[in-house]
C-alpha cells in the first residue's frame, strides 16, 4: 500500500542539540500530520500540515511541509529530556487515509 | 474528557482461541480504525470504518474481523489467533479520516502463545 518513508529511524541526540526528522512520500499527499509517542505510551497528535510550503512552530518544534507535498521535516532545538520518543509522520493520500511511517526513535543523551 | 477507550490492555493467550478487543469513543467520532505496531515496522492499519456498519480493510487485515454497529463501538476480533499477531494494537478515532486529528486509545499487548 501506499507509505510514508522516514528517515532516520534512529536517533541519539545530545541534551542541548538540534536534530530534524523527515519524511517522503513518492506521491503527492494531501496533507500531512505528526505524532509523538512516548516510551510506553501512544500516539499523540502533534500538528497537521496542508499547504505547499507551508511552516508550523510549536515552540522549539518546527514543522515544514515541502513545495510539492512530497516530504515533510520536523526539526527540535535545544533537545530536552522530555523530547524522547518516537516520532511518526502519516500521509493522507487522495483515498481518505492515513498511512503512518515506520517513526524516528530519538534517544536523548543527558 | 474526550477519550478512546481499550480494553484489555494486556492480553495472554493461546493460539486459535477467539478472543476480541474492544475499543469504545466519546467524542461521537464517525471515523474509527485500528493499527498494530511492531518493532521497526511502524503502525499498520488493519481495518478503518467510516461510520455505522461501513467497514473496509487496511493494509494487514488477514487473521482479524470488525463490526462497528454503533457510532462508539469499534472492537477487533480475532477468531482464531495465531503467534504472528503477537503484537501492540491501537483502536484511534477521528472526526473525519484525514482532515483532523486522530486519538489514539492507550493500547493493548497481545501476546499469543
Amino acid at each position: 500500500g501506499q507509505q510514508v518513508m522516514q528517515i532516520p529511524q534512529y536517533q541519539h541526540v545530545q541534551e542541548g542539540e538540534d536534530f530534524t526528522t523527515y519524511c517522503n512520500s513518492s506521491t503527492t499527499l494531501s496533507n500531512i500530520q505528526w505524532y509523538k509517542q512516548r516510551p510506553g505510551g501512544h500516539p499523540v497528535f502533534l500538528i497537521q500540515l496542508v499547504k505547499s510550503g507551508e511552516v508550523k512552530k510549536q515552540k522549539r518544534l518546527t514543522f515544514q511541509f515541502g513545495e510539492a507535498k512530497k516530504n515533510s521535516s520536523l526539526h527540535i532545538t535545544a533537545t530536552q529530556t522530555t523530547d524522547v520518543g518516537t516520532y511518526f509522520c502519516a500521509g493522507v493520500y487522495g483515498n481518505n487515509r492515513l498511512a503512518f511511517g515506520k517513526g524516528n526513535q530519538v534517544v536523548v543523551i543527558p | 474528557e474526550a477519550q478512546v477507550t481499550q480494553n484489555p490492555r494486556y492480553l495472554i493467550t493461546v493460539t486459535g482461541k477467539k478472543l476480541t478487543v474492544t475499543c469504545s469513543q466519546n467524542m461521537n467520532h464517525e471515523y474509527m480504525s485500528w493499527y498494530r505496531q511492531d518493532p521497526g515496522l511502524g503502525l499498520r492499519q488493519i481495518y478503518y470504518s467510516m461510520n455505522v456498519e461501513v467497514t473496509d480493510k487496511g493494509d494487514v487485515p488477514e487473521g482479524y474481523k470488525v463490526s462497528r454497529k454503533e457510532k462508539r463501538n469499534f472492537p477487533l476480533i480475532l477468531e482464531s489467533p495465531s503467534p504472528n499477531q503477537t503484537s501492540l494494537y491501537f483502536c484511534a478515532s477521528s472526526r473525519d479520516p484525514t482532515n483532523t486529528e486522530a486519538f489514539f486509545g492507550q493500547g493493548t499487548r497481545l501476546t499469543v502463545v
